[in-house]
């Protein structure tokens, strides 16, 4: 199967302070990535799907100045939490896909603490 | 709309026993796809096995077998000989066609007993 890295794996941040995760497809050129993010006791929810090159589509309720996406490359995506708030505490988890209708990978994810 | 159910929280078996992990579905897309994940405490997302609406055998994948029962809406997850290292969450997922994204269920967590 293909490989997706996600970077880092855990991050502490504080208060107020914005922090960035990466998401990169190592040996295919994806075309499409997801960012989902995991509360506890709960499912995945999809915040947002990039497509490179273009704006980010948000998820109802996801703010989308506050989780800025960018897809710059065929090989990366960021996911920066601005002015983060505990209640940003969270896993996030990225996913990437060659082109529509194709299998979707997933990083390994990334713990986000907020204090 | 999708929907995922998972309705085992938390799911126990004997080491070397099989163990059938529930997941129902709710759609009314006639070509759909569907997800069963893995996710160790580490967090990362490992896929198991594949089913498609059109798939007419069930899906096998070493010890892994989905039980798709159609008309039911029910794509259960069976693990033959289960080991040690099967203790994770496992999530149930479903996609439609033409749909970009993945609908999760809540998860079921399962833990090996030796």
């Amino acid at each position: 199967g293909a490989v997706v890295s996600q970077h880092p794996s855990r991050v502490i941040c504080k208060s107020g302070t914005s922090v960035k995760i990466e998401c990169r497809s190592l040996d295919f050129q994806a075309t499409t990535m997801f960012w989902y993010r995991q509360f506890p006791k709960k499912s995945l929810m999809l915040m947002a799907t990039s497509n490179e090159g273009s704006k980010a589509t948000y998820e109802q309720g996801v703010e989308k100045d506050k989780f800025l996406i960018n897809h710059a490359s065929l090989t990366l995506s960021t996911l920066t939490v601005t002015s983060a708030h505990p209640e940003d505490s969270s896993f996030y988890i990225c996913s990437a896909r060659r082109r529509p209708g194709t299998e979707a990978f997933f990083g390994q994810g990334t713990r986000l603490t907020v204090v | 709309a999708q929907k995922i159910t998972q309705t085992q929280p938390g799911m126990f078996v004997q080491e070397k026993e099989a163990v059938t992990l529930d997941c129902t579905y709710d759609t009314s897309d006639q070509s759909y796809g569907l997800f069963w994940y893995k996710q160790p405490s580490s967090g990362e997302m490992i896929f198991l096995i594949y089913q498609g609406s059109y798939d007419e055998q069930n899906a096998t994948e070493g010890r892994y077998s989905l039980n798709f029962q159609k008309a039911r809406k029910s794509a259960n997850l069976v693990i033959s000989a289960s080991q040690l290292g099967d203790s994770a969450m496992y999530f149930c997922a479903m996609r439609v066609a033409g749909a970009n994204n993945l609908f999760f269920g809540t998860g079921t967590r399962l833990t090996v007993i030796p």
